[in-house]
This record gives C-alpha cells, sequence and structure tokens, in this order.
C-alpha cells in the first residue's frame, strides 16, 4: 500500500509567478483535499476534489484552482503568486463514503514566494 | 474567527508523566473530532478520532476524551515518551458535510523530556 506522495518537496519562485504542485494519492482512497499551512499556523482548507470535480472550497481566491485525475493524483495550480503564498502546502487522502474518515496526508511542499 | 482553538501553544511534560492536550471548538454542527501528531519535514499523521455521540474513545497510549456540553475536547498521553515529541492537531469536521474538510486549530507542541 503505497501512501501519499507530494512533489516537489521544496520550491521557489518570484512573485507573478505561476506554480503547480502534484499529489499522488493513497492506494483506494478517491477523495483529494490541498491544505496551506502558513507559518505557526495549523493547515487550512483550500478545495477538495471527488470523481474529478471540486467538491468543497475554503476562503481561497480563484487564483488556486485544482485538478484531480482519474488515477486520483492531483494537482494544485496557482496564479499570480504573491508574498504570502509563501507556505508548506499539504495534499491530503481519503476515501468518500468509508466510515474512518481520517485523511492521509503527504509530506508537503514547502513553496517560497520571494 | 477560529472555530477550533488550541490554546496552549506549548507543553513541557516528563518522560513518564501525562500528557493532556486541550482543545476548544464554537461550531455545534461538527460531528467528528480527530488529533493529528506533525514531525518537522513530514506531513501531519493521523492519530486519534472520535465521533460526537462517544465522550471516550481509547487507542493504547492514547485517549481522546469528547465534552460536548462544552465544546471541548482533550488528548490524554500515558506514559509519556520522548518519541512524542511533535507538534499536535486538534481537527473537527461535519461528518455530513464535505469530507476531507477538515478545520485545524493552530497545534501544541509537545516536549517530552528524558
Amino acid at each position: 500500500e503505497t501512501g501519499v506522495t507530494q512533489s516537489p518537496t521544496h520550491l521557489i519562485k518570484t512573485r507573478g509567478q505561476q506554480v503547480t504542485l502534484r499529489c499522488s494519492s493513497q492506494s483506494g482512497h478517491n477523495t483529494v483535499s490541498w491544505y496551506q499551512q502558513a507559518l505557526g499556523q495549523g493547515p487550512q482548507f483550500i478545495f477538495q476534489y471527488y470523481r474529478e470535480e471540486e467538491n468543497g472550497r475554503g476562503n481561497f481566491p480563484p487564483r488556486f484552482s485544482g485538478l484531480q485525475f482519474p488515477n486520483y493524483s492531483s494537482e494544485l495550480n496557482v496564479n499570480a503568486l504573491e508574498l504570502d503564498d509563501s507556505a508548506l502546502y499539504l495534499c491530503a487522502s481519503s476515501l468518500v463514503g468509508h466510515q474512518n474518515t481520517e485523511a492521509f496526508f503527504g509530506q508537503g511542499t514547502r513553496l517560497t514566494v520571494v | 474567527d477560529q472555530q477550533v482553538k488550541q490554546n496552549s501553544p506549548s507543553l513541557s511534560v516528563q518522560e513518564g508523566r501525562i500528557s493532556i492536550l486541550n482543545c476548544d471548538y464554537t461550531n455545534s454542527m461538527f460531528d467528528y473530532f480527530l488529533w493529528y501528531k506533525k514531525y518537522p519535514a513530514e506531513g501531519p499523521t493521523f492519530l486519534i478520532s472520535i465521533s460526537s455521540i462517544k465522550d471516550k474513545n481509547e487507542d493504547g497510549r492514547f485517549t481522546v476524551f469528547l465534552n460536548k456540553s462544552a465544546k471541548h475536547l482533550s488528548l490524554h498521553i500515558v506514559p509519556s515518551q520522548p518519541g512524542d515529541s511533535a507538534v499536535y492537531f486538534c481537527a473537527a469536521m461535519n461528518y455530513g458535510g464535505s469530507q476531507g474538510n477538515l478545520i485545524f486549530g493552530k497545534g501544541t507542541k509537545l516536549s517530552v523530556k528524558p
């Protein structure tokens, strides 16, 4: 059973650029959620994807967008990067409809915007 | 407006003693609560959960208590071990809502001293 993997682990971007972060879900899971964790804060929900469609969104602007693929892997895209987008981005997978609803997290991607 | 609050940023405990981490929530729609542990440079790891229909759930050294009337939950670790040193996040969700949409507290950093 493979876990949740994210790539890259670190990257540095310039303000105004665009970035794509990737996530491979845990085997057997059909739902992917993305979270942003700023320094000293808990993770904040960005959005969730189920069956390749967005299935819930937190308080993030439209320049945060995502995709889920048929193999349940996912991408998080952020356009027009701002300095405040610097954070740890976490991907979590879970199985919708299963009694145990805990989400399993990847190790995260540390994004620095300069 | 924080819906999940962990008011103690840090806690230091002697090895072998009990660690008690506290969490308060404001949203009465939350019906499922989870604790995650996070080491540096890793994603959060699921620890233990509790449904709102229960007031206690135990798993080995870890026990979570839920007081719905007070909107308070706590995580007890007995006995505490140096390997338990990590940041602990309390999270809540509305099971009937979007699964994977976890609302996290800011975390409590636990240090267990030998």
